[in-house]
């Protein structure tokens, strides 16, 4: 079974700083992807990143990037420049190749505040 | 495109009650699915669809009951509503199994159970 552990309920940055959020993971699949999902106050999910576990580079998306860490099995956001339109509820989750690959596994959630 | 609809947005129902959550995509897509969302405990998986015609159980399929009749509908029945069932409910789509597919999501519908 899968599982996602998001260690932070609630982190804060201010604007235009750095703030990384954290992510662990277990799986015993060898082929699955993570992802970062932000659902900011109107309820919508949004993909904000995903990174295959066979690519060894980090998945970069504008000011959003990762750190994947096999080994370690750790996954973490890194938003940079923050704004106040990045606000939001953070989800890490994970799917896999194997017999349940019809879902995502979700992590609790972060709530990212960013304070002007 | 439109996406993934929702409808409604918001509802009431007493304990005892049965209704019908709709979801409706224009993407075409495969895969259909329904999360339920409570305070600190993420998304969890309801009910899923590979296509018309065929569904499958979740994590949490007590008390919902699913059909797909067609590419674009998937509706969520309750069948006797409890206040455990009171939660925020998503619908998902994609094109193919979730296995690193982007997962697209609608609204959500927020239900209280009384």
């Amino acid at each position: 079974a899968q599982t996602v552990t998001q260690s932070q309920p609630e982190m804060s940055v201010q604007e235009a700083e750095t703030v990384t959020l954290s992510c662990t993971y277990d799986t015993s699949e060898s082929d699955y992807y993570l992802f970062w999902y932000k659902q900011p106050p109107s309820r919508q999910m949004i993909l904000v990143i995903r990174q295959e576990a066979y690519k060894q580079q980090n998945a970069t998306e504008n000011r959003f990037s990762v750190n994947f860490q096999k080994a370690a099995k750790s996954f973490s956001l890194k938003i940079s420049d923050s704004q106040l339109g990045d606000a939001a509820m953070y989800f890490c989750a994970s799917s896999n190749s194997g017999g349940s690959n019809y879902k995502l596994t979700f992590g609790k959630g972060t709530l990212l505040t960013v304070n002007p | 495109n439109a996406g993934v609809t929702q409808t409604p947005k918001f509802q009431v129902l007493k304990t005892g009650q049965s209704m019908t959550l709709q979801c409706a995509q224009d993407m075409n897509h495969e895969y259909m699915s329904w999360y339920r969302q409570d305070p600190g405990m993420g998304l969890r998986l309801i009910h899923y669809s590979v296509g018309a015609g065929i569904t499958d159980q979740g994590e949490v399929p007590n008390g919902y009951n699913v059909s797909r009749s067609t590419t674009e509908d998937f509706p969520l029945r309750l069948l006797s509503a409890a206040p455990s069932q009171t939660s925020v409910y998503f619908c998902a789509s994609s094109r193919g199994l979730v296995f690193g597919n982007e997962q697209f999501f609608g609204p959500g519908t927020r239900l209280t159970v009384l």
